[in-house]
């Protein structure tokens, strides 16, 4: 058990791009999160999924956002038309029923 | 909305010093709280999760406290390390899919 992943863990991107982002949670986790987070705050809920359903979406999740977990395993976060207020940290984190969360390293955006 | 607040933002205190920070948060129906360290630019730590039941968990020097009724959690660290230095966050957990977090507090023990 290596822990929950991220890729890639920086990320410089020009306003108006796409960009994708990859977690791998820990194996036998069936519950998968994302969240953003800005310099000096705590993370903010983005999404949820248990298994390959997406259960519960923020409104933070404008239609520019888009996340799947396929097979139940990996997920990725899509982000469309990139803007400059999409700069932050994307955190990934896993779990199991008793609730408690394992969050990765993260992947920092930068949108130019 | 649901609200979490960690007071102070900031503390900066001798090594050695014992040491309380504390959450708090407006929806007394909590499911579990979750105590977490975050070093500059990183992800965040797991330290201790407390569940409804529970009024206290402890790790080594770390200890966990719970008050639904009050709407407050504190952690207490005991005897700081300079490696103690990092982000404090709390997670207040409604349900499995609703997750809140305080903004933090900045923790700097001084050698």
């Amino acid at each position: 058990d290596t822990g929950v992943s991220q890729d890639p863990r920086h990320k410089i991107t020009k306003r108006g791009q796409n960009v994708t982002f990859r977690c791998d949670p820990i194996s036998e986790h069936n519950r998968l999160y994302w969240y953003r987070q800005t310099l000096g705050q705590g993370p903010e809920f983005l999404t949820y999924f248990q298994n390959e359903a997406q259960l519960e979406k923020s409104r933070l999740l404008s239609d520019r956002f888009s996340a799947e977990r396929p097979k139940g395993s990996f997920s990725t976060l899509e982000i469309q038309r990139t803007e400059q207020g999409d700069s932050a940290m994307y955190l990934c984190a896993s779990g199991l029923n008793r609730g408690e969360q394992f969050f990765g390293p993260g992947t920092r955006l930068t949108v130019l | 909305k649901q609200e979490v607040t960690q007071i102070p933002a900031a503390l900066s205190v001798p090594e050695g010093e014992n040491l309380v920070l504390n959450c708090s948060f407006t929806d007394s129906a909590i499911y579990n709280l979750q105590w977490f360290r975050q070093d500059p630019g990183k992800g965040l730590t797991s330290l201790l999760l407390i569940q409804s039941s529970q009024r206290e968990q402890t790790s080594g020097r770390l200890n966990a406290s719970l008050d639904k009724s009050s709407g407050r959690s504190t952690l207490y660290i005991a005897a700081s390390q300079p490696g103690d230095s990092a982000t404090y966050l709390c997670a207040v957990i409604y349900n499995f899919n609703k997750f809140y977090f305080g903004s933090g507090t900045k923790l700097n023990v001084k050698p």
